[in-house]
């Protein structure tokens, strides 16, 4: 069973800051997915991961992967309001095709 | 490109009900899976379907049940409605021919059980 966990839970930034999001699987995953949820929408897909050490950057938003480690990262630079949301990252078991375990979320507010 | 259409987006029932919500793929999308969103136990895969095949299913009852058509449409059916049930419902359209793909999501049927 593929368990993905999220830290931290919520977070508070000032504009301008930066900051990095964990996320953490227990076992091999295939690839690795982050969304970006806002209130009462749907999941935008972010980036996918596929391999290790796979690094993506979109505007202020990188993500990485260690399959090593069991670990991946989103990192915000120089955040800015719009980015307010909620982030999901997401592993698939290997051999499960499209069945995603999601980690619980990390809810950012970006204060100005 | 038209996106992943869900309908309806909202519905209100009440226990003992049955619910049945459709998903609209991306065009040229073969793989439609389904998920639960609640504030309580977060995302959870229901189930996916592949050409007309069910390939996995989640921890779910047999309440919950699904289908998919010949033109990649997909149904969700939810019977004898509890007041658990009650959560957004999201349908993620992809592909499915390799494992690499990305899994794109429509806006979700909310659902409100009384």
């Amino acid at each position: 069973e593929l368990k993905v966990e999220q830290n931290p839970l919520f977070l508070s930034m000032q504009e301008g800051k930066n900051y990095t999001i964990y996320c953490n699987y227990s076992t091999t995953s295939d690839r690795l997915y982050w969304y970006r949820q806002d209130p009462g929408k749907s999941l935008e897909s972010l980036f996918v991961l596929l391999s290790n050490g796979a690094v993506k950057q979109e505007g202020r938003l990188m993500a990485s992967l260690d399959t090593k480690a069991r670990l991946s990262t989103l990192h915000i630079t120089a955040a800015v309001h719009d980015l307010s949301a909620t982030y999901f990252c997401a592993g698939i078991l290997s051999g499960s095709a499209r069945q995603l375990t999601f980690g619980s979320g990390t809810q950012l507010t970006v204060l100005p | 490109k038209a996106g992943v259409t869900q309908t309806p987006r909202y519905l209100i029932k009440t226990r003992g009900q049955q619910v049945t919500l459709s998903c609209s793929p991306i065009s040229g999308h073969r793989s439609v899976s389904w998920y639960q969103q609640t504030p309580g136990q977060g995302l959870q895969f229901l189930f996916e379907y592949f050409s007309e095949t069910q390939r996995n299913k989640g921890n779910f009852p047999g309440r919950f049940s699904g289908r998919q058509f010949s033109n990649s449409r997909s149904e969700m059916n939810v019977s004898t409605l509890e007041l658990g049930d009650s959560a957004l419902y999201l349908c993620a359209s992809s592909l499915g021919v390799s494992n690499t793909g990305e899994l794109f999501f429509g806006e979700g049927s909310r659902l409100t059980v009384l």
